[in-house]
């Protein structure tokens, strides 16, 4: 079945770094995925709509200059939590939806953990 | 964005015993979905129910849809000890929106050996 791989998985790093996280889908390509952000014992809230070739759509609140993404190819989405505190440690998960006819569900990463010191 | 409300928040049973739980949303909706989480990894898709639908099968599981409500019900029968983990409801608009998942916030689910 359809696959979504996220790396890293962890990340621990000191204030001020930048992290990157990819998001791939293995074997199929998606125009479209989806970034959220899960705090401990709560729920995912989507940060943005990350679309192949053009920009992406961010949830009102969300920084745009904090949480750069690119979705440069079809199989490809990075997160680039820019300058992180110690407030950006969260659960980054990405998810992608296979193509097909009709609806399709979303296949979801296994998540990063981002720990900010 | 709007989140979802699920109840309970936790649930603690045995194996063998049945496990329902509830998710109420605000919008209107084109489906609505339930997702598992095990413990620090991603969401594994359980089932999905169309709005145009008022109840669906999937072995175990079993959801009701009630729109004039804006209310879902999963219910697993059977429990195993391999069911612990959190289970969400996710809601998907149609038009434009489609693709983009507002989350309810979750049911722990524990199930004792």
């Amino acid at each position: 079945g359809a696959v979504v791989s996220q790396h890293p998985s962890w990340v621990i790093c000191k204030s001020g770094t930048s992290v990157k996280i990819e998001c791939r889908s293995l074997d199929f390509q998606a125009t479209t995925m989806f970034w959220y952000r899960q705090f401990p014992k709560q729920s995912l809230m989507l940060m943005a709509t990350s679309n192949e070739g053009s920009k992406a759509t961010y949830e009102q609140g969300v920084e745009k200059d904090k949480f750069l993404i690119n979705h440069a190819s079809l199989t490809l989405s990075t997160l680039t939590v820019t300058s992180a505190h110690p407030e950006d440690s969260s659960f980054y998960i990405c998810s992608a939806r296979a193509p097909g006819q009709g609806w399709q569900p979303q296949h979801f990463g296994d998540g990063t953990r981002l720990s900010i010191l | 964005s709007q989140q979802g409300e699920e109840d309970p928040q936790a649930l603690s049973i045995q194996e063998g015993e049945n496990a329902t739980m509830n998710c109420s949303y605000k919008t209107s909706i084109n489906n609505l979905q339930w997702y598992r989480q095990n413990s620090g990894r991603g969401l594994v898709h359980l089932i999905l129910i169309r709005s145009n639908e008022r109840e669906k099968h999937s072995g175990r599981l079993r959801v009701t849809l009630d729109t004039s409500k804006k209310s879902s019900s999963l219910l697993i029968t059977a429990s195993r000890a391999a069911d612990t983990a959190s289970y969400f409801c996710a809601t998907e608009p149609g038009g434009t929106s489609y693709g983009k998942l507002t989350f309810g916030q979750g049911t722990i689910l524990t199930v004792h050996p």
